[in-house]
């Protein structure tokens, strides 16, 4: 089946710790992003990319950082220098181009809990 | 950057009502969506509608792009209607971004 999938779903992580969100696509989506939510907010933008091997700070984009290095994955490395890492995490792809339809399709989340 | 306020952030309302969820944008934008997060966190698409009208069963969406705010109708509220409802744009001139609003709680009582 075509979609994005976002692995682990639950994941706990030590303080000092980094640790990798798993973020692939088949959609053949030119367009990832990542967000965050914390409890009873919105999603705020970390990082985006529109291409390979290109991507672009969101709004809260300290403490995190990305790759892509092909199209389908976009993996979020959540670093020892996130003060406050523990929130929902969501990744999203689309198309890009000015005569294409660009709807945005979600992952369904990671939950992040730092002990 | 463009700002989306949703509007109201809380609703209560009691199983079979009908419900107008607003959506306010400071700019043009090239693409407008609906999102209903359920409560497990999963966000389900509802409308793709940069503007003009569309309808999904109980569920219809109108945006009026020059006017810069977009709507939601739920009539005869089911309680798995429960959940929050996001508004995000996408503006070709500013990046690309897909920016949400804060969204609108509803709970619908049985």
């Amino acid at each position: 089946d075509g979609g994005i999938t976002q692995s682990p779903k639950y994941l706990f992580r030590k303080e000092g710790q980094n640790v990798t969100l798993s973020c692939e696509q088949n959609l053949n989506h030119d367009a990832m992003y990542w967000y965050r939510q914390d409890p009873g907010q919105g999603l705020r933008l970390i990082y985006y990319s529109q291409i390979v091997n290109d991507f672009q700070k969101g709004d809260i984009a300290e403490g995190y950082s990305v790759s892509r290095e092909k199209k389908e994955s976009f993996p979020l490395t959540v670093t020892s220098a996130q003060k406050n890492p523990t929130a929902f995490y969501l990744c999203a792809s689309s198309n890009m181009g000015r005569d294409r339809n660009t709807e945005a399709f979600f992952g369904q989340g990671t939950r992040l809990t730092v002990v | 950057g463009i700002q989306v306020e949703q509007s109201p952030p809380d609703l209560i309302l009691q199983e079979g009502a009908n419900s107008t969820l607003r959506c306010n944008f400071s700019d043009s934008v090239n693409n407008l969506q609906w999102f209903h997060q359920n409560p497990w966190g999963q966000l389900i698409n509802l409308f793709y509608i940069p503007s003009g009208t569309k309808q999904n069963g109980r569920l219809s969406a109108t945006t009026v792009a020059t006017e810069r705010y977009s709507l939601l109708y739920i009539s005869s509220s089911q309680t798995t209607d429960s959940g929050v409802y996001f508004c995000a744009v996408e503006a070709w001139n500013r990046d690309d971004k897909i920016i949400f609003g804060k969204g609108t709680r509803l709970h619908i009582l049985p």
